[in-house]
């Protein structure tokens, strides 16, 4: 049993087109996150939600809008994708409060041409 | 400059050797310290955490934390070719934002 789950595992795109994430948790955790990790494995965070609230916005374009319709399940959707946008994108989820136990899903590789 | 400062590598040692890894940080806020694995495309995975200073070990590996000098390592004893991977340490402040250093990437030769 996955525990944090992540759909598609790979994503190729052509410029400006739209996508989206899926992500989904079967922890029981309240709190579910973005991660962008970039060509030199960086990883920042890019959103956080509670209990479907938006805690934690990076500076992330606007193009870029998470939508959480119920606390197991966070989506990112991607508007007008750009070359820059390729990257891995990591979901994670934890329990508020429990401040270290973070599980990630095995990331979406998205590949923009 | 990044709030958390960690070297690349890559850091390459023979199989049985320690490796030893480190992470710098800027932000007094910081509470809780963590050392996550990552395989080659795979999702990161808690190895170790530690919320104060001092060593915590866990097998063959041992957390350090010294919040006095902001700085953090990790040992591997008797180290395994599995042990290749992408180190990266992690740093949490309130509200419960992770955040990471670059990640050090350990080859381990047999």
């Amino acid at each position: 049993d996955t525990a944090v789950s992540q759909t598609p595992k790979y994503l190729v795109t052509q410029m400006g087109n739209d996508k989206s994430i899926k992500c989904e948790q079967n922890l029981g955790h309240d709190t579910m996150y973005w991660y962008k990790q970039d060509s030199k494995k960086f990883l920042k965070i890019m959103f956080s939600y509670n209990n479907k609230e938006l805690i934690i916005n990076e500076t992330v374009p606007n193009r870029f809008s998470p939508k959480s319709p119920d606390k197991a399940h966070l989506n990112l959707h991607i508007n007008s994708l750009e070359l820059g946008d390729s990257a891995v994108y990591f979901c994670a989820s934890s329990q508020e409060g429990s401040g270290y136990g973070y599980t990630f899903g095995s990331g979406t590789r998205l590949t923009v041409v | 400059q990044k709030e958390v400062e960690q070297d690349p590598g890559p850091l390459s040692v023979p199989e049985g050797a320690i490796v030893s890894l480190n992470c710098t940080y800027s932000n007094s806020a910081f509470q809780y310290f963590m050392w996550y694995r990552q395989y080659s495309r795979k999702g990161p995975e808690l190895l170790m955490y530690t919320y104060s200073s001092g060593n915590k070990e866990d097998g063959r590996f041992t957390a350090q934390v010294d919040k006095s000098s902001k700085y953090i390592s990790l040992f591997i004893r008797d180290s395994q070719p599995s042990d290749s991977a992408t180190y990266l340490c992690a740093m949490v402040t309130a509200g419960n934002k992770l955040t990471f250093g670059g990640g050090t990437r350990v080859l381990v030769k047999p």
